[in-house]
């Protein structure tokens, strides 16, 4: 099965500071999710990456998928106390479309 | 337009009973997930349908576990008996076509005592 490898597992960063979360896996991506959890809360749809050196982004947020589609990285800019919560990387599984998680990357901004 | 509808928020129930969840997908979306997050295991997909067909059920930890999808607007996860270990948050999400984005709804709290 496909896992997903998620870096840093925490991460404390000042307002204002800019910050990159990794998502790495074994084996091929078939489309890459990025999906952002308040505490408590289900998961809000941030970006979705399917082409080998794709790049999107959204405000202050932008994901990227290598070229080799194993990894994808989650850069934000001028944190602001928003963009507090977990982040979750998620991949279609081969051709099937359930997707598998990674476990998460917990975001704190510091005032 | 209203997202992904999960009921209940929260459900607190004894060992041994049955639990039953409810999801209803946004309207026009043909496929349906329903996953489970612990803090041990993470977020984990359980069974998915494609046009109310189920497709994937490997992730469905038992037989203890069973999901309906009887129509294109509603789904059930049956828990059947209930165990400790069961306590979880239980996520419903659909999408229009699996490729596409998935939408999740708001999560069912389960907690069986």
């Amino acid at each position: 099965s496909q896992e997903l490898e998620q870096s840093p597992q925490s991460l404390i960063v000042q307002e204002g500071k800019n910050l990159t979360i990794n998502c790495t896996s074994s084996k091929t991506l078939y489309g890459l999710y990025w999906y952002k959890q308040k505490y408590g809360e289900g998961l809000i749809f941030l970006m979705m990456l399917q082409k080998g050196g794709e790049e999107k982004s959204h405000e202050k947020i932008t994901a990227k998928l290598d070229e080799k589609k194993q990894q994808s990285s989650l850069h934000i800019t001028a944190s602001q106390p928003s963009h507090a919560g977990i982040y979750l990387c998620g991949a279609r599984r081969g051709g099937a479309d359930g997707l598998t998680f990674g476990k998460g990357t917990h975001l704190i901004i510091q005032p | 337009d209203a997202g992904v509808i999960q009921s209940p928020r929260h459900e607190v129930t004894e060992m041994g009973q049955e639990v039953t969840l409810r999801c209803k997908p946004i309207s026009g979306h043909n496929s349906l997930f329903w996953y489970r997050q612990t803090m041990m295991r993470g977020l984990e997909l359980l069974i998915y349908f494609n046009n109310n067909v189920p497709i994937d059920d490997s992730g469905m930890p038992e037989d203890r576990f069973s999901a309906k999808m009887p129509n294109a607007s509603f789904s059930t996860l049956k828990i059947q008996p209930s165990e400790p270990r069961d306590s979880a948050v239980y996520f419903c999400a659909s999408s229009f076509r699996g490729v596409n984005e998935q939408f999740f709804g708001p999560g069912t709290r389960l907690t069986v005592l």
